[in-house]
């Protein structure tokens, strides 16, 4: 079966400069969530959307910005990049909004700033 | 908001052995998932538990929403097995977002 895809798996960049993290849901998937993983932490939720629509927001930095486009996909856009931007960035998607359907993770991005 | 907690947070166990992770989670919620975080760092889904009980293969889980916890057992542990275990809730006071568990890290040794 398809699954949650992301580009780049790996990522390396210095301080101040911009990545831009790539997420294709599971088709026929129309909402999307973004999650962050620190070291030796839990996931965070940072955001989702549903329809193209942002849906729920949590605590995504100012620096963050991210969009869902017309084919369902979506950008998780950072700029001004600190080292403690370093962590491991995961999509999920599901088939609607809301808590009644299951999430499905994708392999994630691992960023590293240096 | 919500509070997961999780426990043991950390579990040792030969291979061949039972072990039970439990996940307590603090208001009602409509969507519970267990997650094993594999040493690579991807998060494998395990079951979508909001109530009742599942069985997949050696691993089964079961959640009873009323008492607000959910167990997840695995059974004759591998090697494989080891890594990290999160429970995750959703409700509808946040619409969509999972709120994770600090997890059970579990070492199976030979």
């Amino acid at each position: 079966a398809a699954g949650v895809i992301q580009s780049p798996r790996h990522l390396i960049k210095e301080k101040r400069e911009t990545a831009t993290l790539k997420c294709y849901p599971i088709p026929r998937h129309d909402t999307v969530y973004w999650y962050q993983q620190g070291p030796g932490q839990d996931p965070q939720f940072l955001i989702s959307f549903y329809e193209k629509m942002q849906s729920d927001k949590g605590s995504i930095p100012d620096r963050f910005s991210a969009q869902q486009f017309s084919d369902y996909h979506s950008e998780l856009n950072m700029s001004s990049l600190e080292l403690g931007d370093s962590a491991l960035y995961f999509c999920a998607s599901s088939p609607s909004r809301g808590p009644f359907y299951e999430q499905y993770f994708g392999p994630g991005t691992r960023l590293t700033v240096t | 908001g919500i509070q997961v907690e999780q426990s043991p947070p950390d579990l040792i166990l030969q291979e061949g052995a039972n072990s039970t992770l439990r996940c307590n989670f603090s208001d009602s919620v409509n969507n519970l998932q267990w997650f094993h975080q594999n040493p690579w760092g991807q998060l494998i889904n395990l079951f979508y538990i909001p109530s009742g009980t599942k069985q997949n293969g050696r691993l089964s889980a079961t959640t009873v929403a009323t008492e607000r916890y959910s167990l997840l057992y695995i059974s004759s542990s591998q090697t494989t097995d080891s890594g990290v275990y999160f429970c995750a809730v959703g409700y509808t006071g946040t619409a969509s977002k999972l709120t994770f568990g600090t997890g059970t890290r579990l070492q199976v040794t030979l």
